[in-house]
């Protein structure tokens, strides 16, 4: 199967910093990733939708300012949360949509980063 | 509204089935899915119904789909340990846009 990768896993930083988190597809070209937040015992969020070569779709209420995303190539985004607080800690997880082999577009995740902000 | 409510948490035997609940409320969703998250790990699209079916089944797994009610079901059959997890239930609002469930954790008892 498909495989996404994000990179790093678990990250802890200093309130005030910025931090970039990669998502990777590793096996197949991604024109969409999407980008989703998960609280505890919560369920995933939407952040925004992130086209190749083009700006991202940010949901409502997300600031597009403090968490820049990036898709630069066809296997690669990244997320920057900028100027990271305490209430950024969260588990952030991508998704890519690769090749349909189905009716549905199958999105395949990768395994989360962890970020905490301290 | 967009709120796909799950039941938090599920107990069962191994060997047992289990059946984890989903109430959805967006009549127009062309799919619904379940995934399965388990810990440290990236979710896994287990199955997914189009919306004009009631039933499909895929080995262990029976998706059942009430329409009228917006309701959907996952019914694991022989329930094993392996199958410890958190499972979302996910509907489609927009072409590829999902809209995840609170999630269910399964604990299966040995």
């Amino acid at each position: 199967g498909a495989v996404v990768s994000q990179h790093p896993s678990r990250v802890i930083c200093k309130s005030g910093t910025s931090v970039k988190i990669e998502c990777r597809s590793l096996d197949f070209q991604a024109t969409t990733m999407f980008w989703y937040r998960q609280f505890p015992k919560k369920s995933l969020m939407l952040m925004a939708t992130s086209n190749e070569g083009s700006k991202a779709t940010y949901e409502q209420g997300v600031e597009k300012d403090k968490f820049l995303i990036n898709h630069a190539s066809l296997t690669l985004s990244t997320l920057t949360v900028t100027s990271a607080h305490p209430e950024d800690s969260s588990f952030y997880i991508c998704s890519a949509i690769g090749t349909s082999r189905r009716p549905v577009d199958e999105q395949f995740f990768g395994p989360g980063t962890r970020l905490t902000v301290l | 509204g967009e709120d796909v409510e799950q039941s938090l948490f599920l107990s069962v035997r191994e060997g047992d089935s289990s059946v984890i609940n989903c109430t959805y409320t967006d009549s127009s969703s062309t799919y619904l899915y379940w995934y399965k998250q388990e810990p440290g790990a990236g979710l896994q699209l287990l199955t997914y119904i189009f919306s004009n079916m009631d039933m499909k089944q895929d080995q262990r797994l029976t998706v059942l789909l009430n329409k009228k009610d917006k309701h959907l079901s996952l019914r694991i059959a022989d329930t094993q340990t392996g199958d410890s997890a958190i499972y979302f239930c996910a509907e489609t609002l927009a072409t590829n846009k999902l809209i995840f469930g609170t999630g269910t954790l399964l604990a299966v008892q040995p």
